[in-house]
């Protein structure tokens, strides 16, 4: 594909149930990032891979949250046991190299009822 | 802890004005700063980006972006905006990590309304 893309789009879940969020990056970019961004603020770090090495964690708000990237291409975002603080987009990005131009793809909007 | 501050959070402005957009980092070492835009259903692009070199960069639809070192800044203008450049602003600052990667940090965003 041309972009990145994210799925599923939308996702609603019951408080205490566990979602996984899909990233494709575009084919060729090493490095990955996951974002999460609340209602009118800015994209909030959360996680950073090169290939398959989760290099950065530090932005993931909880243990509940857990990423991966086994083979270097898609990534899954998981979250355990939702709460409603975790309602938020969360984005994808993948890029060439880093630093350089981020390529997002359009999020996942996650509403915990 | 390295921040980006924006500081117009929403912007009203008739087609043709001149638009000036703040942003402000905090973080001592060497940083690349972006300007990232989200038009109304699209996802984040690229609007100009600063590595080194000139200062005054130029981007895509006729934005341009200073970086002024001494003063932690790198604001986006434009001299007349049109009304397909309401969207939503995001200024970016990657940062070398102590553990060796790069951390990109964004500001908060502005919205933009541009009034036919």
């Amino acid at each position: 594909g041309a972009g990145v893309s994210q799925s599923p789009r939308y996702k609603v879940a019951k408080r205490g149930q566990d979602v996984a969020l899909r990233c494709d990056p575009i084919s060729g970019h090493v490095s990955l990032f996951w974002y999460q961004q609340a209602l009118g603020q800015g994209p909030e770090f959360l996680t950073y891979f090169q290939n398959e090495a989760q290099l950065d964690k530090s932005g993931l708000p909880s243990d509940r949250f857990f990423a991966e990237r086994p083979e270097g291409s898609v990534s899954t975002l998981k979250i355990q046991r939702t709460q409603q603080e975790d309602s938020a987009v969360y984005l994808c990005a993948s890029s060439l190299r880093v630093p350089d131009t981020q390529y997002f793809g359009p999020g996942t909007r996650l509403t915990v009822l | 802890a390295q921040s980006v501050s924006q500081h117009n959070h929403h912007v009203i402005l008739s087609e043709a004005a001149s638009l000036e957009l703040g942003c402000n980092y905090s973080y001592g070492g060497t940083v690349n700063l972006f300007w990232y835009v989200q038009y109304p259903g699209q996802h984040l692009q690229l609007l100009l980006k600063y590595f080194s070199g000139d200062p005054l960069v130029k981007g895509i639809k006729g934005f341009e972006a200073e970086f002024i070192k001494s003063k932690f800044s790198f604001n986006l203008r434009k001299p007349s905006v049109q009304w397909s450049d309401t969207a939503e602003y995001f200024c970016a600052v990657t940062s070398l990590t102590t553990s060796g990667t790069y951390k990109y940090i964004f500001g908060t965003g502005t919205r933009l309304k541009v009034l036919a």
